[in-house]
């Protein structure tokens, strides 16, 4: 059974540091890894997905890595901002039956201004 | 629509009445998803539809909770003799093809008092 795990639980942070967020999962036969940020009391907004067989997307600030045989992937937030502040959730799909994703519990950011 | 919408945003029911949450998914997505995530929980899957079936149930709490979806677009999530553990953001999910990238409405949240 595919378990995602997510450390930290809560980061604190000043702003413009530059920051990880890690994701790791038991299974690696998934089909991609989508990261995503909640903010409270709202819906997922999507950041970056990855295919099983890329190893990072990028998209301004934001770069997500995938090593797929460790079971590992990361965030990489560049020179973070009040506004980043949110949680942080990634999800996988495995292989095997291929059409939902499995939620880690999250990595609750905040930038202090 | 250019997003996917859920109604009401906020729904406050006394406990052992009916309700009834609504996601309207993007237009041309087939495969919609509910989860739901209760308070400093991580999302648990609900039910899953690709077009008008659900070929995965298995998410769903007891049978107090059904869903339904029509004409490959809205569906309709119910709960019938609502209880307080029923209280929960309840989040609508739409993706193009059933094994990449969720679109995320705002979700409904429901109190149940």
């Amino acid at each position: 059974k595919q378990e995602v795990t997510q450390i930290p639980a809560a980061l604190s942070v000043p702003e413009g540091e530059n920051l990880v967020l890690n994701c790791s999962f038991t299974d690696s036969a998934i089909y991609n890894l989508q990261w995503f940020r909640q903010d409270p009391g709202k819906g997922l907004t999507s950041l970056l997905l990855i295919q099983s067989s890329q190893r990072e997307q990028t998209s301004g600030r934001l770069n997500a890595s995938l090593d797929k045989s460790s079971g590992r992937s990361t965030l990489y937030i560049a020179a973070s901002q009040p506004g980043d502040s949110a949680t942080y959730l990634c999800a996988v799909i495995n292989t095997s039956g291929t059409y939902k994703y499995i939620f880690g519990t999250g990595t609750r950011l905040k930038v202090l201004a | 629509g250019a997003g996917v919408s859920q109604s009401p945003s906020n729904k406050v029911t006394e406990k052992g009445k009916d309700v009834e949450l609504r996601c309207d998914p993007i237009s041309g997505h087939t495969a919609l998803y509910w989860y739901r995530q209760s308070l400093g929980q991580g999302l648990e899957f609900l039910i899953y539809f690709q077009g008008n079936s659900a070929p995965d149930k298995s998410g769903l709490p007891s049978d107090r909770f059904s869903a339904e979806r029509t004409g490959g677009s809205v569906s309709t999530l119910t709960i019938q003799r609502t209880q307080q553990e029923d209280s929960a953001v309840y989040l609508c999910a739409s993706s193009q093809v059933s094994n990449y990238g969720y679109t995320f409405g705002s979700g409904t949240r429901l109190t149940v008092v």
